[in-house]
């Protein structure tokens, strides 16, 4: 059981969009930023945006990240099939000393 | 462009000691922390250990302390994972990541670490 939390799928459709949550508490994400990545089908996973909402050159802006209190999320609109790939979210947490993932979210794109 | 490269990967027996190494280049390699991360077969990914800039400060995950090792050497721009006592629980694929939560994260094409016997 990760520190975080995330849905083990989602899915939508082409052109939709979707959102992937991260939940942690109080005591850990709810007082440090938020990283996610994608991790595309057999390839080494890659960032996707860094502290809650930043997304790095190269990154389209149809995803996007947001966080309040020990809740992240990251949304991703127009959904596209080059999007299905498994996402994380990532976060430092001081209290424990240790980098700590969430479980990861499989998106499938219907 | 970043690149790292991993090495070192392999099949070892239960209880038995394996090294991993990234060679890193593109970017300058003392000025970032380094991390280890891996990812069983078909499983998510952890976090496995971190190392500042200079050597000065290391992390690592529970599971892990007191048998994995991680070091650098700044002069061959070089990161290692010096592996003891390894478990079944161990194999994974191994990545090397460079400043992993922060602006310019990168990672590198990971190596396969198979404890069996």
């Amino acid at each position: 059981q990760s520190v975080l939390t995330q849905p083990p799928s989602a899915s939508g459709a082409p052109g939709q969009r979707v959102t992937i949550s991260c939940s942690g508490s109080s005591s850990n994400i709810g007082n440090y930023n938020v990283t996610w990545f994608q991790q595309l089908p057999g390839t080494a996973p890659k960032l996707l945006l860094h502290s809650n909402n930043q997304r790095p050159s190269g990154v389209p802006d149809r995803f996007s990240g947001s966080k309040s209190g020990p809740s992240a999320s990251l949304a991703i609109s127009g959904l596209q099939s080059e999007d299905e790939a498994d996402y994380y979210c990532a976060a430092w947490i001081a209290s424990l000393q240790a980098v700590v993932f969430g479980g990861g979210t499989k998106l499938t794109v219907l | 462009e970043v690149h790292l490269v991993e090495s070192g990967g392999g099949l070892v027996q239960p209880g038995g000691s394996l090294r991993v190494s990234c060679a890193a280049a593109g970017f300058t390699f003392s000025d970032y922390w380094l991390t280890w991360v891996r990812q069983a077969p078909g499983k998510g990914l952890e976090w496995v250990a971190s190392i500042k800039g200079d050597g000065s400060d290391k992390y690592y995950v529970d599971s892990v302390k007191g048998r994995f090792t991680i070091s650098r050497d700044n002069a061959k721009n070089s990161l290692f994972l010096q592996m003891s006592s390894l478990r079944v629980e161990d194999t994974a694929v191994y990545y090397c990541t460079k400043h992993l939560l922060g602006a310019t994260s990168h990672w590198g094409q990971g190596t396969l670490v198979t404890v069996s016997s």
